[in-house]
């Protein structure tokens, strides 16, 4: 069954540094999304990203945070300035499309640790 | 801002037995709604989704939907060891992000 990949699993990073976490949505998808769960918290939004532009974004998604998709596979989360705050697990997750009964299918993660 | 509430839990249910999992959500304007489980450490892994009032049944998963109410419940039928995990659920309204509650943690006794 075809998967949502994400690289790295974990990553520990100097604060103030820059990040980019990388995934490779289900080939068919048209929808992509970052999510973060602060250890013992709720799974949230970061945004969602269609046809080369972000749809929707959350509070959460300031301007330290941006995405990209570089090439017709690879779909990227950079933070630019690392906050201590930022420590989370990073889940990308993608669908066929955003309506409906379209399920969106998770990544295994990637853990951030800020220090 | 959509609020998604779960029971708290833990939920501790014996081996065999009957898992039931609530969930409130406060957007009547939501259409899509999801039980996701995630094992400790691990992603939310979709079970269960459902968009209509009634149930539906997968397995040994029924997931249950009042829009009336802003219910939607999950139970699991002869509960396993391997069903201890935490069980997510989420909803989405017409837009792209799904709303995530805390999860109720459910832990199967041998």
């Amino acid at each position: 069954e075809p998967e949502v990949t994400q690289t790295p699993s974990h990553q520990v990073t100097q604060m103030g540094q820059e990040v980019i976490l990388r995934c490779v949505p289900i080939s068919n998808h048209l929808y992509f999304y970052w999510y973060r769960q602060i250890l013992g918290q709720k799974v949230e939004f970061l945004v969602s990203f269609y046809n080369n532009e972000i749809s929707e974004k959350s509070k959460i998604f300031d301007d330290q945070f941006s995405v990209e998709r570089p090439d017709g596979s690879n779909f990227t989360l950079k933070i630019r300035s690392t906050k201590l705050e930022d420590s989370a697990m990073y889940f990308c997750a993608s669908s066929k499309l955003s309506t409906g009964n379209q399920p969106q299918h998770f990544g295994d993660g990637t853990r951030l640790s800020i220090l | 801002q959509k609020e998604v509430e779960q029971n708290s839990g833990p939920l501790s249910v014996p081996e065999g037995a009957i898992a039931s999992l609530n969930c409130t959500y406060s957007d009547r304007g939501s259409q899509s709604f999801f039980w996701y489980r995630q094992y400790s450490g691990k992603s939310p892994e979709l079970i269960m989704s459902i968009y209509s009032n009634g149930d539906k049944e997968d397995g040994r998963f029924t997931a249950q939907l009042n829009k009336a109410s802003q219910y939607v419940s999950l139970l699991i039928r002869d509960s396993q060891p391997s069903d201890s995990a935490t069980y997510l659920c989420a909803v989405k309204g017409e837009d792209y992000k799904l709303s995530f509650g805390a999860g109720t943690t459910v832990t199967v006794r041998a």
